[in-house]
């Protein structure tokens, strides 16, 4: 399986902030995905982060919002901008895992805004 | 786009009972079908998937059946054991390693 690598783990941040979380992977991988899992919910798609294009944002989700980088088939970062507490989720990145057609997942990124 | 609904949303077994989890899904070109188990504070994690020309697949104690025509997949787990106890995620992709869509996820209890 792919080994994924999220940081940071968990922050606490102040309302009007932004914050940068990293997904690195021990392999290059074509499919990079953001999911965003509510306290106590299922999991929702923000994002398909594209290398060498624009990430393709899911319905209720946008670029100014949550600008995705993919500069390589490694890695990617997830920007939430201007955060208010709606943002308080745990933020998870994942992964196909090379020619497996599986997708795993990062441990996640537990954010909580005040 | 894709909807997934999955019930029952809550699932109390005894310990050596079976367990049930049922998914249905609105778009007729997906044909991957991944269940994840998340325990607590954890990652989802892959325990078992089907694809759309396979219409059931079995892994020692876990089970997943699926019935295209009708737009329903079932997770079933046999001789259920405390370490069973989790969240379970049920999904669908028109592509295995393609963005999936999540139902809302089955609590899963053990009792001893």
């Amino acid at each position: 399986s792919a080994v994924i690598s999220q940081k940071p783990s968990r922050d606490i941040c102040q309302r009007g902030t932004s914050l940068t979380i990293q997904c690195q992977v021990d392999s290059q991988v074509t499919m990079m995905f953001w999911y965003r899992q509510q306290p106590g919910q299922s999991l929702t798609l923000i994002a398909t982060a594209n290398q060498g294009s624009e990430a393709t944002y899911e319905s209720g989700f946008v670029i100014d919002k949550f600008p995705i980088s993919r500069p390589n088939l490694t890695f990617s970062t997830l920007t939430v901008s201007n955060m208010s507490p709606e943002d308080s989720s745990i933020y998870l990145c994942s992964v196909e895992g090379a020619g497996k057609n599986i997708q795993y997942f990062g441990a996640g990124t537990r954010l909580s805004v005040l | 786009g894709e909807n997934v609904e999955q019930h029952p949303s809550t699932l109390s077994v005894q310990e050596g009972d079976s367990a049930v989890i049922k998914c249905t899904y609105s778009d007729s070109a997906s044909n991957y079908f991944p269940w994840y188990k998340q325990e607590l504070g954890k990652r989802p994690q892959l325990i078992i998937d089907i694809r759309s020309n396979v219409g059931e697949k079995k892994d020692q104690r876990i089970a997943v059946t699926l019935n295209k025509t009708a737009k329903h997949f079932s997770l079933h787990i046999t001789e259920t054991q405390p370490e069973d106890s989790a969240v379970y995620f049920c999904a669908a992709s028109r592509a295995a390693g393609n963005k999936l869509t999540f139902g809302g996820g089955t609590r899963v209890l053990v009792k001893p």
